[in-house]
């Protein structure tokens, strides 16, 4: 089984810097990668697909990257609304879905 | 517009059964495959279970085999969830969505707000 480990496990910025989350596979997931934002309360929003597509909607400060075991999550200029937890996935291998255990991006 | 709206959450004791629903609307049903995912409280996400567009494919993750079952009437554009043989560690929000391409497993555009599964006596 695919294990998915997201780091650092809380990333504390200031609006407007560039933050950068990791997520490292425990073997090749090709670009079966995805990135996920979940608020307080809120359903995670799909954010990136296939390891660097962005989703429909999604803002252009937000971009992927990587492929086999290593991807990064880049957010360019930090919004005040960005201050979230960020879930990176695997998809369509044996288990169907992993996912990472998060990194909360916390406001300094 | 895509919506998921789950039900059907609640208090059980341990060993008990419940059943959630997933009602959809605003795409056709029979052409995506719908999941479901649970986050216990504080908790990150864990995929339970996903079914083909046609539901004659189901999938589970190790941790419900052989206790949920997951299952889609196309008449009622709906989706469930039965849970049987539940857990205090299957206390958790369970959230349906939609896997977000007709053609295979790829990740989800849409989700519900998510029902809420406590196990307790």
């Amino acid at each position: 089984e695919i294990v998915l480990t997201q780091s650092p496990g809380t990333l504390s910025l200031f609006p407007g810097e560039r933050a950068t989350l990791s997520c490292r596979a425990s073997q090749s997931v090709s670009s079966y990668l995805a990135w996920y934002q979940q608020k307080p309360d809120q359903a995670p929003r799909l954010l990136i697909y296939g390891a660097s597509s962005r989703a429909t909607g999604i803002p252009d400060r937000f971009s992927g990257s990587g492929s086999g075991t290593d991807f990064t999550l880049t957010i360019s200029r930090l919004e005040p609304e960005d201050f979230a937890v960020y879930y990176c996935q695997h998809y369509g291998s044996s288990p169907l879905y992993t996912f990472g255990r998060g990194t909360k991006l916390d406001i300094k | 517009e895509v919506h998921l709206l789950e039900s059907g959450g609640g208090l059980v004791q341990p060993g008990g059964s419940l059943r959630l629903s997933c009602a959809a609307s605003g795409f056709t049903f029979s052409s995506y495959a719908l999941i479901w995912v649970r986050q216990a409280p504080g908790k990150g996400l864990e995929w339970v279970s996903a079914i083909t567009g046609t539901g004659d494919t189901t999938y589970y993750a190790d941790s419900v085999k052989g206790r949920f079952t997951i299952s889609r009437d196309t008449s009622k554009n709906t989706l469930f969830l039965q849970m049987n043989s539940l857990r205090a560690e299957d206390a958790a929000l369970y959230y349906c969505a939609r896997v977000g391409d007709r053609t295979g497993w790829y990740p989800f555009d849409y989700w519900g707000q998510g029902t809420l599964v406590t196990v307790s006596s």
